[in-house]
This record gives structure tokens, C-alpha cells and sequence, in this order.
């Protein structure tokens, strides 16, 4: 699969900042990106698809406003999480899809907190 | 709607036992079945997937088992180690290539 740099790893920020995270794909070209956020004790929520050159796709429920995503290049996908809020504390993950059809590759994750 | 569920939250095997982790789904048009490790705070890593056409994959101590008709897969450590011990999170892949996970199940191997 792919190898998949995730930053920053954890990150504690004030009610009303932004926070970027970024991921990026090392060795392989990637059209398509997935975020994921994880609450404690729970499953990997799909939030959306990052897509290169264009915009991404939103799962039902996600605020497009609220997580902006870019993907400007093909080994680059960035989420920021715009006027965060404590109900927005998580893990946040990037997943990329690798050579073969089924190698989602993933990153390291990032702890969100916020105060 | 939970699409796949992973119905026991924790299991416990004694160390050289053989753990099965169970995994049940309700989307027919799934294509790709994978199971990932976590450990808290790191990305999950790929352990082992099986396409929906095979109904056994298997991958040294890991074995996974596809049942369509039941609409259940499952993962078979064998034998199982201490340094198994993580959350296992079953996942499935759908025709616009997203991956559904499950709850997951977190596996504590005792020595």
C-alpha cells in the first residue's frame, strides 16, 4: 500500500481558531482521499472524499462549511476544522487508497482538543 | 444505519489459543471485506482483506472467512499472541470505493 504521512499528531487549540491537518501520500499519486474521525470507544466515521483538482464530497450529517477540504495536488489532502469548537475534540485520520483496489493505507491519525 | 456491526465490544483468549473475531454486514453490493489493527492514538493498520467473490483468505497466523448467504465474515488468529492485543475493526468496501467500518472488538491475549 501506499506510505501516508499524517500532520500534526496531536494539536490543542481555543474555541473559535482554526486548525489545519494535512496528509500526504509519499509514494503514491492519489486522486482520492478519505477522512475519517474517530470519537473515544467508537467506530472510524467516514467524514468525506477528498478529491484532487475538485471538490470533495460530504458524508450526510458533515458541515462542508465547518471542515474545509482541499486537495490541491495529487499527494496532498488538507482538513481544516474552522472555528473549532470542544464538541469538535477527536481523532482525526486520512486514509488513501492504495495500488491494488482494497490497500487503504492510512495515516498516523491527529488528536484534536479543544479548549 | 449501521451497515456492519461488530456485536462483541471486547474478547479475551489465553495466549496460543485461537481467537475469532466476528463481523456481520447488511449491504449485499459490498465488494471487498478488510480487517484493520489499531492501537489507541495511531492509525488503524491493514491486516488482511478477502473479496466477495472468495469465501477464505488466508495470510500466516490470519485467517478470514466469508459467509455471503449469512452476510457474516470473521478473523482467526492462530495461535494468538500477547502482541496481538489491540482493537480489530472489520470494514467494508463499497462500490464508490469507501470503506464502512464496524465498532470494532478489542482483543486482549493473556500470557
Amino acid at each position: 500500500g501506499a506510505v501516508v504521512s499524517q500532520h500534526p499528531s496531536w494539536v490543542i487549540c481555543k474555541s473559535g481558531t482554526s486548525v489545519k491537518i494535512e496528509c500526504r501520500s509519499l509514494d503514491f499519486q492519489a486522486t482520492t482521499m478519505f477522512w475519517y474521525r474517530q470519537f473515544p470507544k467508537q467506530s472510524l466515521m467516514l467524514m468525506a472524499t477528498s478529491n484532487e483538482g475538485s471538490k470533495a464530497t460530504y458524508e450526510q450529517g458533515v458541515e462542508k462549511d465547518k471542515f474545509l477540504i482541499n486537495h490541491a495536488s495529487l499527494t496532498l489532502s488538507t482538513l481544516t476544522v474552522t472555528s473549532a469548537h470542544p464538541e469538535d475534540s477527536s481523532f482525526y485520520i486520512c486514509s488513501v487508497p492504495g495500488r491494488a483496489n482494497y490497500g487503504y493505507t492510512f495515516g498516523s491519525g491527529t488528536r484534536l482538543t479543544v479548549v | 444505519d449501521q451497515q456492519v456491526k461488530q456485536n462483541s465490544p471486547s474478547l479475551s483468549v489465553q495466549e496460543g489459543r485461537i481467537s475469532i473475531l466476528n463481523c456481520d454486514y447488511t449491504n449485499s453490493m459490498f465488494d471487498y471485506f478488510l480487517w484493520y489493527k489499531k492501537y489507541p492514538a495511531e492509525g488503524p493498520t491493514f491486516l488482511i482483506s478477502i473479496s466477495s467473490i472468495k469465501d477464505k483468505n488466508e495470510d500466516g497466523r490470519f485467517t478470514v472467512f466469508l459467509n455471503k448467504s449469512a452476510k457474516h465474515l470473521s478473523l482467526h488468529i492462530v495461535p494468538s499472541q500477547p502482541g496481538d492485543s489491540a482493537v480489530y475493526f472489520c470494514a467494508a468496501k463499497n462500490q464508490g470505493g469507501k470503506l464502512i467500518f464496524g465498532q470494532g472488538t478489542e482483543l486482549s491475549v493473556k500470557p
